[in-house]
């Protein structure tokens, strides 16, 4: 079993649309969690770590729930420019490891 | 600000044959890690390094050596190159530990005929 699972999508929304992704996590030890956005040929780069209690930047929700095992993105209001592969990564504790999902691929239509 | 940057950004090499992938950081970050990203696994971790002289497994391992002399330099060779090993090769580092943000590299694209 993967240690993080995405669904791949994609998922095709028009622009002002709400879009959600969920990711599920294998270890219940898991102890850091991310939202990481790549561009196509491009490399990660982060988007939001996400806390217990949940955090928001902007447009973007984060939402961590330890029950069962998974996190989520909330994406309000989608721009063009949202369009990207939005990688769930999760860290187990003590060590340097971070376990990456193979991503969600979001396009934002006009 | 030239942060991390990888070199080659591309390269098609043969079966058998040495590779050496070069990662270098200016921000004399503690923790390097190298990844592979094929389609289908997402990235996994290769080899990492907590410190120069320090380096450990990752997730795949098997066909790569790596060495960290210096803090800022992160070196990952293939001693002798597979078709498996056809990917895109991603270096990243952080700050200290793994709550940190990792900070990725441009990626090398490797091929092996």
């Amino acid at each position: 079993r993967k240690e993080v699972e995405q669904d791949p999508g994609p998922f095709n929304v028009p622009e002002g649309a709400t879009v959600a992704f969920n990711c599920t996590y294998s270890n219940s030890a898991s102890q850091s969690f991310f939202w990481y956005r790549q561009d196509c040929r491009k490399e990660p780069k982060l988007l939001m770590s996400v806390y217990s209690s949940g955090n928001e930047d902007g447009r973007f929700t984060a939402q961590l729930n330890r029950a069962s095992q998974y996190i989520s993105l909330l994406i309000r209001d989608s721009k063009l420019s949202d369009s990207a592969t939005y990688l769930c990564v999760v860290n187990k504790n003590n060590f340097n490891k971070f376990y990456f999902g193979s991503g969600t691929k979001l396009n934002v239509k006009p | 600000d030239a942060g991390i940057t990888q070199s080659p950004r591309y390269k098609i090499t043969e079966t058998g044959r040495q590779v050496t992938l070069m990662c270098h950081q200016t921000w004399s970050h503690s923790y390097m890690f190298w990844y592979r990203q094929d389609l289908g696994h997402g990235l996994r971790l290769i080899y990492y390094s907590a410190a120069a002289d320090i380096t450990d497994k990752g997730e795949v391992p098997d066909g790569y050596v790596v060495s960290r002399s210096k803090t800022e330099n992160f070196p990952l060779t293939l001693e002798s190159a597979t078709r498996s090993q056809t990917s895109v090769y991603f270096c990243a580092s952080s700050e200290s530990a793994y709550q940190e943000t990792q900070y990725f590299g441009p990626g090398t694209r490797l091929l092996v005929l």
